[in-house]
């Protein structure tokens, strides 16, 4: 089945800085990634997505790339602020299997004021 | 819309007690997916719904047990809880047809369940 690893486990950046979140899955028929953001003690929110037709998406600040070939996928953040401090997880699935997520471990975000 | 609603928020359980978390969402999706998160990991599937009447096993459905008789309602069951079920409980829905699939999941605000 799919495995999703996620790295790094905790990242700490400036205000102002750039983060970097990659996932790699194994199942190369997965072909949506979603990432989620959680905040403590709140339910996971989707921030973006990307289909595997698409290399890149970007949403004012957020960008998400996709590598089909290495199979990886990675979540940049741009001039982060302390809002951004939060859990962030990747996850994949494919749209043969009803949707079922296959989440990545998580990425603990830290925003140093 | 309320979207996604359960119940309880909090509850603790003996060691072999059972109990039914709840789970309503007020959007019409078809589809329904609980979810169990351990501390400082991911979300991991235990069962899910692709419509009335259907359900089937994820990747943790030991110890739990779902019906689906509505579309709105998709309840879990804990039978003889144990302390490995200690976890924040989280369900989902989406909605999705053949003509124009969505992936999106909406998420509840969760059930943090505590077995001692």
């Amino acid at each position: 089945g799919e495995n999703v690893e996620q790295h790094p486990s905790t990242l700490s950046v400036q205000e102002g800085d750039s983060a970097v979140i990659k996932c790699t899955y194994s199942d190369s028929a997965s072909n949506y990634f979603p990432w989620y953001k959680q905040e403590l003690g709140k339910r996971p929110q989707l921030i973006i997505d990307i289909r595997s037709n698409v290399g890149e998406k970007k949403d004012q600040r957020i960008a998400v790339t996709l590598n089909k070939t290495a199979k990886h996928f990675s979540l940049h953040i741009t001039e982060t602020q302390p809002e951004d401090s939060a859990v962030y997880f990747c996850a994949a699935t494919r749209s043969s299997n009803t949707g079922k997520l296959i989440f990545g471990q998580g990425t603990t975000l830290q925003v140093k004021p | 819309n309320a979207g996604v609603t359960q119940t309880p928020k909090f509850r603790i359980l003996k060691i072999g007690q059972s109990m039914t978390l709840q789970c309503t969402q007020d959007m019409n999706h078809n589809y329904m997916y609980w979810y169990r998160q351990d501390p400082g990991m991911g979300l991991k599937l235990i069962y899910y719904s692709v419509g009335a009447g259907i359900t089937d096993k994820g990747e943790v459905p030991n110890g739990y047990n779902v019906s689906r008789s509505t579309t709105e309602d998709f309840p879990l069951r804990l039978e003889l809880a144990a302390p490995s079920q200690t976890s924040v409980y989280f369900c989902a829905s989406r909605w999705t047809s053949g003509n124009s699939p969505s992936y999106e999941q909406y998420f509840g605000p969760g059930t943090r369940l505590t077995v001692t």
